[in-house]
């Protein structure tokens, strides 16, 4: 296994412009997740998907936050209309099974000026 | 709703010194227990997990931590640290249903800084 791979790694950009990142899960694994983490807090989650199915969002995914997982296979997790509360580093995970580890990519770190 | 209280921020220790990393969680539902640990620069990295069994749980690099379901503690130990061992150290939990689980919820960190 290759691991979790996200892209980019970091990104800035400024105020009211759209991103999008993207997750390549650990090659098989049917399920995946987004967290955020803010500077000194640890990962809060976003939602998450069984295979192409997204099962959950969390209340902190307003309504410019958008991730889909088309395929089942890699996800995208896109902000439009940036703030500068965006700014945080954005986690993916995913794992094979409900009971199994979630394994964590490097994140994708975004600068919103 | 869940929550997972850290107790403290920062620990400074010596080296091969013991640690005790301090977690309690709140949950009016059954949990799994987490201890994930983030190496400067680097991804989160499971350490241990607690699904059933015994409460004593052993974990990679020499770490461990017991379930106090009484006192809704997860408590890490470690024996005799390293410099290596330098790095953010977090407490999750999630709620457990009969096939696994699915979001983790973390706790705010304790950050283990390992001096010679």
């Amino acid at each position: 296994d290759t691991g979790v791979s996200q892209d980019p790694r970091h990104k800035i950009t400024k105020r009211g412009q759209n991103v999008t990142f993207r997750c390549d899960p650990i090659s098989e694994h049917n399920r995946l997740y987004w967290y955020r983490q803010t500077l000194g807090q640890g990962p809060e989650f976003l939602t998450y998907f069984q295979n192409e199915a997204q099962l959950e969002k969390s209340r902190l995914l307003s309504d410019r936050f958008s991730a889909e997982r088309p395929k089942g296979s890699f996800s995208t997790l896109e902000i439009q209309r940036t703030e500068q509360g965006d700014s945080a580093m954005y986690l993916c995970a995913s794992s094979l099974r409900p009971r199994d580890t979630q394994y964590f990519g490097p994140g994708t770190r975004l600068t919103v000026l | 709703a869940q929550s997972v209280t850290q107790l403290d921020s920062q620990v400074p220790v010596f080296e091969e010194a013991p640690v005790e990393l301090r977690c309690n969680y709140s949950s009016s539902v059954s949990v799994y227990l987490f201890w994930y640990v983030q190496y400067p620069n680097q991804g989160l990295q499971l350490l241990l997990k607690y699904l059933s069994g015994s409460t004593l749980v052993k974990g990679i690099n020499g770490f461990e931590a017991e379930f106090n379901k009484s006192q809704t503690s997860f408590h890490l130990r470690k024996p005799s640290v390293h410099i290596s061992d330098t790095a953010e150290y977090f407490c999750a939990v999630s709620p457990s249903f009969s096939g696994g689980y699915n979001k983790l919820i973390f706790g705010a960190g304790t950050r283990l800084a390992v001096h010679p």
